[in-house]
């Protein structure tokens, strides 16, 4: 099975920068993602990692250690429209890769 | 496209009823899930599907069950609802790419009294 953790909630001034971090024990391993989901809708896709390091996109990036079972989600020039939960997931290997959600994390963007 | 629809998108239910939540998607997908979501607890798999006529049980299957006639329709049935199913309901569809995300419906919040 899959272990995720992720800090419960966390707060950033706009314009800043800021670090989600998700922590996973897993039996298997086919990748991370990172949902946003804003209250009362749906999550949705920010980015994919499989490979160990960076991945830029935009003001998101998203990093992976894979020996160190550590990702973490990084937010530049915070905007408030940023205020959501932030969802960890792991995807299991095999034919169905089924995939792990953490609870995720409430960041709260104040001006 | 449509993408992900679910109907309703709320329901309240008494104890020992059933009812069936809707889902249906129109990109294609091989891949659709149900999830719950309740506070603190994260998304949970219910059931899953990996084509038509093939469906599987996931994290917390017990009080639900599945179907999966089409490509584009997975509906969940409640056989019969209890107050532990209150939650909100996300359905979701992949393509088979180990590389796909999931793409979510925008829920159904279900209360049980």
């Amino acid at each position: 099975g899959q272990n995720i953790d992720q800090p419960t909630e966390m707060t950033a001034t706009e314009g800043a920068i800021v670090q989600i971090n998700c922590t996973y024990q897993t039996s298997g391993f086919n990748g991370l993602f990172w949902y946003q989901q804003h209250a009362g809708e749906a999550p949705t896709f920010l980015s994919y990692n499989v490979l160990d390091g960076l991945e830029e996109k935009g003001r998101f990036s998203s990093f992976l250690s894979r020996s160190k079972g550590y990702s973490y989600l990084l937010l530049k020039e915070l905007q408030m429209k940023d205020s959501a939960s932030y969802l960890c997931a792991v995807r299991d290997p095999g034919g169905y890769q089924k995939v792990t959600f953490g609870t995720g994390t409430k960041l709260q963007v104040i001006p | 496209n449509a993408g992900v629809t679910q109907t309703p998108k709320f329901q309240v239910l008494k104890t020992g009823q059933s009812m069936t939540l809707q889902c249906a998607q129109d990109m294609n997908h091989e891949y659709m899930s149900w999830y719950r979501q309740d506070p603190g607890m994260g998304l949970r798999l219910i059931h899953y599907s990996v084509g038509a006529g093939i469906t599987d049980q996931g994290e917390v299957p017990n009080g639900y069950n599945v179907s999966r006639s089409t490509t584009e329709d997975f509906p969940l049935r409640l056989l019969s609802a209890a107050p532990s199913q209150t939650s909100v309901y996300f359905c979701a569809s992949s393509r088979s790419g180990s590389t796909d995300t999931q793409y979510f419906g925008p829920g159904t919040r279900l209360t049980v009294l």
